[in-house]
C-alpha cells in the first residue's frame, strides 16, 4: 500500500462514452500528477496540480478533462475517447517543498483502460 | 525535452545472481529515483538520490546518483524470483519554475528471473 488509491481498477468503454477515472491520496501531499503507461512505452506525464492548481498540461487532448476539488482528490473525465488512448492511467502524489528539489512521487495502482 | 536512456532492456537471469541496469541522460538532474513495477501495480519507489556521488542502499538493493550529474545505476545482489518486475529510473532536472515536480522517466528494464 503506497497511500494512493485509485478506481476502477478496470474499465472497458465505447468511444461514445463518458467515463471519470478517480485518485485518492493518504499521505497529506499537495500535488498530485497523472500519468499515461502504454505497452513499451516511458511513462508520459499528463497533468500535474499543485495546491488544487493546475501547474502542467502536457499536451493532452481535451477528451481528457482533470478535475482537482481538493489536495487529496484528483479526477481524469474521459469522453469520446479513440482505441489508442487504451493504455494503464496512473495517479501519483508527493509533497512540494518549495526551494528544495526533493519531492518523492508515490503511485496509485492504476486504472486498466480499454477503449472500443 | 529531457531524455532518459534506460538499459539493458530486459534481462534474463538465474536466481542467485546480481544484476545491474543504468540510466543515462543527455542533461543534468537533481534528482534519481528507481521504482519497480509488478504487473497490474503502479510504480513502487525503491530508492531516491539526491546528491551527486551519493550512493545508497535497501537491503540488497543499491543505487548510485553518478558524479556527472547525468547517470545512475541500480544493483541488486543475489536475486530472488519476487525480483521480477519492470524497473524504472526517473530523473528530475529542475528545481523550481513550471517544470517543478516534473520527473522524466525512462523505458524501463524487465527483469526475469528463473528458479
Amino acid at each position: 500500500e503506497t497511500g494512493v488509491t485509485q478506481t476502477p481498477r478496470h474499465l472497458v468503454m465505447g468511444m461514445t462514452n463518458k467515463k471519470s477515472l478517480k485518485c485518492e491520496q493518504h499521505l497529506g501531499h499537495n500535488a498530485m500528477y497523472w500519468y499515461k503507461q502504454s505497452a513499451k512505452k516511458p511513462l508520459e506525464l499528463m497533468f500535474v496540480y499543485n495546491f488544487k492548481e493546475q501547474t502542467e498540461n502536457n499536451s493532452v487532448p481535451s477528451r481528457f478533462s482533470p478535475e482537482c476539488p481538493n489536495s487529496s482528490h484528483l479526477f481524469l473525465h474521459l469522453h469520446t475517447l479513440q482505441p489508442e488512448d487504451s493504455a494503464l492511467y496512473l495517479c501519483a502524489s508527493s509533497q512540494d517543498r518549495s526551494g528544495r528539489s526533493q519531492e518523492t512521487q508515490y503511485f496509485g495502482p492504476g486504472t486498466r483502460l480499454l477503449v472500443l | 525535452g529531457q531524455q532518459l536512456n534506460q538499459s539493458p532492456q530486459s534481462m534474463f537471469i538465474q536466481e542467485g545472481e546480481d544484476v545491474s541496469m543504468n540510466c543515462t541522460s543527455s542533461s543534468i538532474f537533481n534528482t534519481w529515483l528507481w521504482y519497480k513495477q509488478d504487473p497490474g501495480e503502479g510504480p513502487v519507489l525503491l530508492i531516491a538520490l539526491y546528491k551527486a556521488g551519493e550512493l545508497t542502499s535497501n537491503g540488497r538493493l543499491t543505487a548510485q546518483f553518478g558524479i556527472t550529474r547525468k547517470d545512475s545505476f541500480l544493483n541488486i545482489s543475489a536475486s530472488i524470483p519476487s525480483d521480477v518486475g519492470i524497473y524504472f529510473c526517473a530523473g528530475r532536472a529542475n528545481a523550481g519554475g513550471t517544470s517543478y515536480g516534473k520527473l522524466t522517466f525512462g523505458q524501463g528494464t524487465i527483469l526475469t528471473v528463473h528458479p
